[in-house]
């Protein structure tokens, strides 16, 4: 059982270049999340679902989009990287329910220069 | 006030000590809590969750005051590999998982 995979694990991008951080879980849970981790900040919440076809905003959801084509997959965009998106960057899923703890993937970090 | 608080530390406790951390929410309505730990640059996992009459996995043992509106996690016998930061959870809605809220964490170093 994966559990929560995300892909990269590392990556470095120039100003202004676009790329997607993939995540995909396999717990059939209806809600998966990207938080996105800075020391001293905590984590803070981008983008979330609570089911495929639907996202809604975050905290801090500024310079990136998401989807949620099937209940598996929840990709983050960046559409034009900034060095304020220097982060790391981790995705979580739960099932739908208030009792749910999040299990988190293992985190992508990003660097912009 | 913060939603939800914590003493940041560090603790700095010799191997085989109790050590007991505790973290303060703001909303009296919360309804479920948690306690993760993270490792250094590694994601956060669930150590356990927090009932109302509280629970014990092994070494590790968490309560809910619901009157003054704080948990807590007691750490027994601790050993070299319990240095982590140790985050406090809170979800205040019944409904979604979006509300969840994070403290910011207490580091715990474990000295031989």
């Amino acid at each position: 059982n994966a559990g929560v995979t995300q892909t990269p694990k590392f990556q470095v991008l120039k100003t202004g270049q676009s790329m997607t951080l993939q995540c995909a879980q396999d717990m059939n849970h209806e809600y998966m999340s990207w938080y996105r981790q800075d020391p001293g900040m905590g984590l803070r919440l981008i983008h979330y679902s609570v089911g495929a076809g639907i996202t809604d905003q975050g905290e801090v959801p500024n310079g990136y989009n998401v989807s949620r084509s099937t209940t598996e997959d929840f990709p983050l965009r960046l559409l034009s990287a900034a060095p304020s998106q220097t982060s790391v960057y981790f995705c979580a899923s739960s099932r739908q329910d208030y009792n749910s703890p999040l299990h988190f993937g293992n985190g992508t970090r990003l660097t912009v220069t | 006030r913060k939603e939800v608080e914590q003493d940041p530390g560090p603790f700095n406790v010799p191997e085989g000590a109790t050590v007991a951390f505790n973290c303060t929410y703001s909303n009296s309505a919360s309804q479920s809590f948690f306690w993760y730990r993270q490792d250094c640059r590694k994601e956060p996992k669930l150590l356990m969750s927090v009932y109302s009459s509280g629970n014990e996995d092994g070494r590790f043992t968490a309560q809910l005051n619901r009157a003054s509106q704080y948990i807590s996690l007691l750490i027994r016998d601790s050993k070299l590999s319990d240095s982590a930061t140790y985050l406090c959870v809170v979800n205040p809605y019944r409904s979604s998982a979006s509300k969840i809220i994070f403290g910011s964490g207490t580091r715990l170093s474990i000295r031989p």
